[in-house]
C-alpha cells in the first residue's frame, strides 16, 4: 500500500537552532499535505495544511515565521523549525491526501530540543 | 469549529473481550468520520472510516456505526487480541467529497489495554 515516510524518525538539537523534517509520499501524489504536533499522551493538534505549489495555511495560534512549511512537490514537503526551543519538542506528524481514497500518515519525527 | 469528544480516556478488557470506544460531534455539517489506531512511537495507521451516507460499516473485528442524528458513532472491536493494545482516535471532517478527505478534527484518544 502507499507510505509515506518521515525524516529523520528523532532528532536532538540545541536551544536556538533549525531544524528541517521531510515528508515523503514514496507511491502516491499528495496534492495535500497536512502537519500535526502530538506531545505526549494527547491528540494530535493540525498545524497547518498546505497544497503543491501554495503558500501553506496555519492554524490559529501555530507561527508562521517560526514553522516553515514547503509543498514544493507532489511527493515532497517540509516543515522547518526555525530557532528552536525546548517547548518545541514534540512529535510532529505529516499526513498526506492525494486522490480517491487516499490518506496516509507519516511515522513521525520526535524532536527534542535541549 | 467542529468539536469531537471521545470516551471514555483508558478501556481495560481482557482478551477475548469487545471494546466499545465512543465519539460525538458538534458540527452537522461533518460527512467523514475515520477511526485510527496508534502504537507508542509511530504515526497513526486508520482502521477504519465511515462516511455519512453510511449508517455501519464493519471489516473483520472491527465495526464503526454512526448515527447522524444523535452525531455520535462508534468503534467496536470483538475477540480482542493483546496486539489491539493501542491508543484509538476518532476524527471527523466535513470537507470529504471527491477526491477531499479534508481537515479532520480528532478525539482525544483511548487507550486500549487488552490482557491475555
Amino acid at each position: 500500500g502507499a507510505v509515506v515516510s518521515q525524516h529523520p524518525s528523532w532528532v536532538i538539537c540545541k536551544s536556538g537552532t533549525s531544524v528541517k523534517i521531510e515528508c515523503r509520499s514514496l507511491d502516491f501524489q499528495a496534492t495535500t499535505m497536512f502537519w500535526y504536533r502530538q506531545f505526549p499522551k494527547q491528540s494530535l493538534m493540525l498545524m497547518a495544511t498546505s497544497n503543491e505549489g501554495s503558500k501553506a495555511t496555519y492554524e490559529q495560534g501555530v507561527e508562521k515565521d517560526k514553522f516553515l512549511i514547503n509543498h514544493a512537490s507532489l511527493t515532497l514537503s517540509t516543515l522547518t523549525v526555525t530557532s528552536a526551543h525546548p517547548e518545541d519538542s514534540s512529535f510532529y506528524i505529516c499526513r498526506g491526501q492525494g486522490g480517491a481514497d487516499t490518506q496516509y500518515f507519516g511515522p513521525g519525527t520526535r524532536l527534542t530540543v535541549l | 469549529g467542529e468539536n469531537v469528544e471521545q470516551h471514555p480516556s483508558t478501556l481495560s478488557v481482557q482478551e477475548g473481550d469487545s471494546a466499545v470506544i465512543k465519539c460525538t460531534y458538534s458540527d452537522s455539517a461533518s460527512n467523514y468520520f475515520p477511526w485510527y489506531k496508534q502504537e507508542l512511537g509511530k504515526g497513526p495507521q486508520l482502521i477504519i472510516d465511515i462516511r455519512s451516507n453510511v449508517g455501519e460499516k464493519k471489516d473483520q473485528r472491527i465495526a464503526v456505526t454512526l448515527n447522524k442524528t444523535a452525531k455520535h458513532f462508534s468503534l467496536h472491536i470483538t475477540e480482542t487480541q493483546p496486539e489491539d493494545s493501542a491508543v484509538y482516535f476518532c476524527a471527523a471532517s466535513t470537507g470529504a467529497g471527491g477526491t477531499s478527505y479534508g481537515k479532520l478534527t480528532f478525539g482525544q484518544g483511548t487507550i486500549l489495554t487488552v490482557h491475555p
